[in-house]
């Protein structure tokens, strides 16, 4: 059964630390790997990956998927408390479709 | 920025009752979805709709559900006969091309009585 792992489930850090955020998958016919942040209400999209190896920036915020190794991590640098959110890892099948196939997600608290 | 817009924000229903939850994806996209979050779950596939038919559908997604694009702007989930089970949070998306990230709205929180 296809499957999407995210690790830690969650996690508290002081402003201005750096993390790193883990998803790793077992899907078939995989297209590409996205991350959202959710607040309060609305997924919000960060970065989509298709290939492997090539960090995507925005910001604090970096992303890179190892398709060997079938995982990929989602790093925050210099954290402040609008940082604080659950981030939510989603495969996106191939096919005109795309549907989504989900983590669980990680729930980051950043404390001042 | 556009964005995907959901109403009701929060709908109370007695169980048995049908509810339709709104959506308006943003205008030029052309690929809309449902989802559906359980509480303390993951975010789960409901159904996919393009050029005006459903283009797939999970199991989640039997008779008891159903979707409708009635106009050029909105995009609706009936649910009749609602069950305790079906409370959750049902978000839509939408994207416009192949390649582009979907977009959600804020979602429909339903609790079912």
């Amino acid at each position: 059964e296809d499957k999407v792992v995210q690790s830690p489930l969650s996690l508290v850090v002081h402003e201005g630390d750096t993390v790193t955020l883990n998803c790793s998958y077992e899907v078939t016919n995989f297209r590409s790997l996205l991350w959202y942040k959710q607040e309060k209400k609305a997924p919000t999209f960060l970065f989509m990956l298709t290939s492997s190896g090539i960090e995507k920036k925005s910001g604090r915020l970096s992303s890179i998927l190892d398709k060997k190794e079938l995982f990929s991590i989602l790093n925050i640098t210099a954290t402040q408390t609008g940082d604080s959110a659950i981030y939510l890892c989603a495969v996106q099948y191939a096919g005109n479709n795309r549907k989504l196939i989900w983590g669980l997600g990680t729930s980051l608290a950043v404390n001042p | 920025e556009p964005e995907v817009t959901q109403t009701p924000s929060h709908q109370v229903t007695q169980m048995g009752q049908e509810v339709i939850l709104r959506c308006v994806p943003i205008s030029n996209h052309l690929y809309f979805y449902w989802y559906r979050q359980i509480l303390g779950q993951k975010v789960e596939f409901l159904v996919s709709f393009y050029n005006n038919e459903i283009s797939e559908k999970s199991e989640i997604f039997d008779d008891q559900f159903s979707v409708e694009r009635p106009d050029g702007s909105n995009f609706t989930l009936k649910i009749r006969s609602t069950k305790l089970e079906d409370s959750a949070m049902y978000f839509c998306a939408s994207r416009w091309q192949v390649n582009q990230p979907q977009h959600f709205g804020d979602g429909t929180r339903l609790s079912i009585l």
